[in-house]
């Protein structure tokens, strides 16, 4: 079945700490991936996105890697800070049963907590 | 401007009311999502519409009913609803509603069913 999911549900580090969430995707056939945030009260926010023709894709402070051999996404945050903490859901967006249009999927979420 | 505006922020609704939940968003998008997400849960998606078009319907109760005036507005009229369906509600947008497109997401309206 379709599924979107991840390892760890809550993660706690220190302030300057580098982080990693994981995520692990069912769905062989997806070709897009989201890393969302989302803060207390508010909407998910979009961190970073990559598609399966790539393995490593770097923004400001965050990787995302994609490892299709196993299904696997990771999050990577570099440096982080007590303003990171959130919860971080990893989304698939996949074709609606062949019509084209994007479903996108979120996985369970991990809650980050960023101690000074 | 990248920003989807949803109203109201919160809402309280008895089972017998009518209400709607209103999304708008300027960023020339020609697809528009409503998610309903549960405490301590990822959103789940609803519905979609694609050019004011409903071009998924995630099989949602008759009490939810989406209405997409215009490419720019969305709208969730609601009516005999239960107390299960308290929960954050979702708009988001995308430029055209496929695979391969990121969703802006606004920041939801919170609904309680008394």
């Amino acid at each position: 079945g379709e599924s979107v999911g991840l390892h760890l549900p809550t993660l706690s580090v220190q302030e300057g700490d580098n982080s990693i969430i994981n995520c692990a995707y069912s769905n062989s056939a997806s070709d897009y991936f989201i890393w969302y945030k989302q803060e207390s009260g508010k909407g998910p926010q979009f961190i970073i996105d990559i598609r399966s023709n790539m393995d490593k894709r770097q923004g400001q402070r965050v990787t995302v890697l994609l490892n299709k051999t196993v299904k696997h996404l990771s999050l990577q945050i570099a440096a982080t800070q007590p303003g990171d903490s959130a919860v971080y859901f990893c989304a698939e967006n996949i074709d609606a049963g062949g019509t084209s249009y994007g479903k996108l999927t979120f996985g369970q979420g991990t809650i980050l907590t960023v101690h000074p | 401007d990248t920003e989807v505006t949803q109203t109201p922020k919160h809402l309280v609704m008895g089972m017998t009311n009518k209400k709607s939940l209103k999304c708008e968003q300027h960023m020339g998008h020609r697809a528009m999502y409503w998610y309903k997400q549960k405490a301590k849960k990822p959103p789940e998606l609803m519905f979609v519409y694609s050019y004011e078009k409903l071009s998924i319907n995630e099989s949602v109760p008759s009490r939810f009913s989406p209405e997409c005036p215009n490419s720019s507005l969305l709208n969730l009229h609601l009516h005999a609803l239960q107390p299960e369906d308290s929960a954050l509600y979702l708009c988001a947008s995308s430029r055209q509603g496929g695979t391969n497109e990121k969703l802006f997401f606004g920041s939801g309206t919170q609904l309680s069913v008394l």
